[in-house]
């Protein structure tokens, strides 16, 4: 696909349970971005990845969060021990590199997470 | 840092009039803006950016915004709506300074088109 890709697209689950989620950036993109976007807001920055290196994680909301991109691709998203509170949309983005700050981020179509 | 604000949450028009979607920004410096688009079930896909070459800017599908220093603003417009724009809008800029680009997303406009 030419696109960026998330899985699952929802999740449901119990609360106390771990979930991790799963991004697949445009082939050659260096930056990867993560956001979360709660029912009627826009999307809030979580953390970002330049190949395998976190750069910037100051967007998590505490230390249940978490991610990776061990390889320079792939990144997962894991959250520990959720709560209901969590239930978002959350959004990757992927981008040819950030020290243009120009350079458009393409975005997936999301995970909707539930926590019930 | 940078922020923007989006002044109105819903927009509704009917098809073929005009699209006016506000966008106030603060920033200390020269600031980064965009406009991105999300459909039902869609990604969010930009629509413009601008990048202080020309305070014009046009993007995809007809719409274009003006970026006005003296106002703070970065209005998105379209001369004719199109049933095909209902979608919610962002205005975004770009936090803190530094090409590190972490978007900051305006709380979003819906809009509307009626036929």
């Amino acid at each position: 696909g030419a696109g960026v890709s998330q899985s699952p697209r929802y999740k449901v689950t119990k609360r106390g349970q771990d979930v991790a989620l799963r991004c697949d950036p445009i082939s050659g993109h260096v930056s990867l971005y993560w956001y979360r976007q709660a029912l009627g807001q826009g999307p809030e920055f979580l953390t970002y990845f330049n190949y395998e290196a976190q750069q910037d994680k100051s967007g998590l909301p505490n230390d249940r969060f978490s991610a990776e991109r061990p390889e320079g691709s792939i990144s997962t998203l894991t959250i520990q021990r959720t709560e209901q509170r969590d239930s978002a949309m959350y959004r990757c983005a992927s981008s040819l590199a950030a020290d243009r700050v120009y350079n458009e981020q393409f975005f997936g179509p999301g995970t909707r997470l539930t926590v019930l | 840092a940078q922020s923007v604000t989006q002044l109105d949450s819903h927009v509704s028009v009917s098809e073929g009039t005009p699209v006016l979607l506000r966008c106030n920004y603060s920033s200390s410096y020269s600031p980064s803006l965009f406009w991105y688009v999300q459909h039902p079930n869609k990604g969010l896909q930009l629509l413009l950016k601008y990048t202080s070459a020309a305070t014009l800017v046009k993007g995809i599908n007809g719409f274009e915004a003006e970026f006005k220093k003296s106002e703070t603003s970065f209005h998105l417009t379209k001369p004719s709506a199109h049933m095909s724009d209902a979608a919610e809008y962002f205005c975004v800029g770009v936090r803190g300074s530094g090409n590190t680009g972490k978007l900051i997303f305006g709380q979003g406009t819906t809009l509307q088109v009626k036929p």
